[in-house]
């Protein structure tokens, strides 16, 4: 099946600080990702929808100018969290669905991020 | 907007054994897939098994299958012959089917399994 990566797995960083969470898309295009946060024993909550060429669409909530998405290529999405702070340390996970398909979604391995 | 729940925090299996794990959903719209993921503790999203709502015939996958009941928004999940790599945290979902619909997939609150040896 396709796969999408994510870099990188782990990260610490200090609070104030920011940081960069890259998703690819390593054997097919995706013009679409999607952007989850995930919270110890909680469920997967859409952050955003990253769009190859164009503006990402926030979920109502989630500060776009604190997470800011940017689909540079059909291969690739990046998530910065500017200014981080404790209460953002989670598991970011990415997912590309497959175009003409999209019953079929692909999912990163995530992204554990501590901010100290 | 489309919910999906799970009512069972935490369901424990013996090994061998057959368990059920329950889903509802709530959606207005005519069209739309079903999914259980498995997450395991590596974190890694696992697709187990998809429902096309215009599909009558329940979806089955070697020792997993669902009972799709769409009027009443019912989408369960039976694990047979429980193994102990089955344990994990088990997430439904839905999607809708149409181009104009939510694209990115609604998560329930997950039910984790247990097998017990």
């Amino acid at each position: 099946g396709a796969v999408v990566s994510q870099h990188p797995s782990r990260v610490i960083c200090k609070s104030g600080t920011s940081v960069k969470i890259e998703c690819r898309s390593l054997d097919f295009q995706a013009t679409t990702m999607f952007w989850y946060r995930q919270f110890p024993k909680q469920s997967l909550m859409l952050m955003a929808t990253s769009n190859e060429g164009s503006k990402a669409t926030y979920e109502q909530g989630v500060e776009k100018d604190k997470f800011l998405i940017n689909h540079a290529s059909l291969t690739l999405s990046t998530l910065t969290v500017t200014s981080a702070h404790p209460e953002d340390s989670s598991f970011y996970i990415c997912s590309a669905p497959l175009a003409g398909a999209p019953y079929e979604q692909y999912f990163g391995p995530g992204t554990r991020l501590t901010v100290t | 907007a489309q919910t999906v729940t799970q009512s069972q925090p935490e369901m424990s299996v013996q090994e061998a054994e057959t368990v059920t794990l329950s889903c509802t959903y709530d959606t207005s719209e005519s069209d739309y897939y079903l999914f259980w993921y498995k997450q395991p503790p590596s974190r890694q999203m696992i697709l187990v098994i998809r429902q096309e709502a215009y599909k009558q015939q329940n979806a089955t996958e070697n020792r997993f299958s669902v009972n799709f009941q769409k009027a009443a928004k019912s989408f369960s999940l039976k694990i047979s012959d429980s193994q102990l790599g089955d344990a994990a945290m088990y997430f439904c979902a839905y999607r809708s089917a149409f181009n104009t619909g939510r694209r990115a997939l609604t998560f329930g609150s997950g039910t984790r399994l247990q097998v017990q040896p």
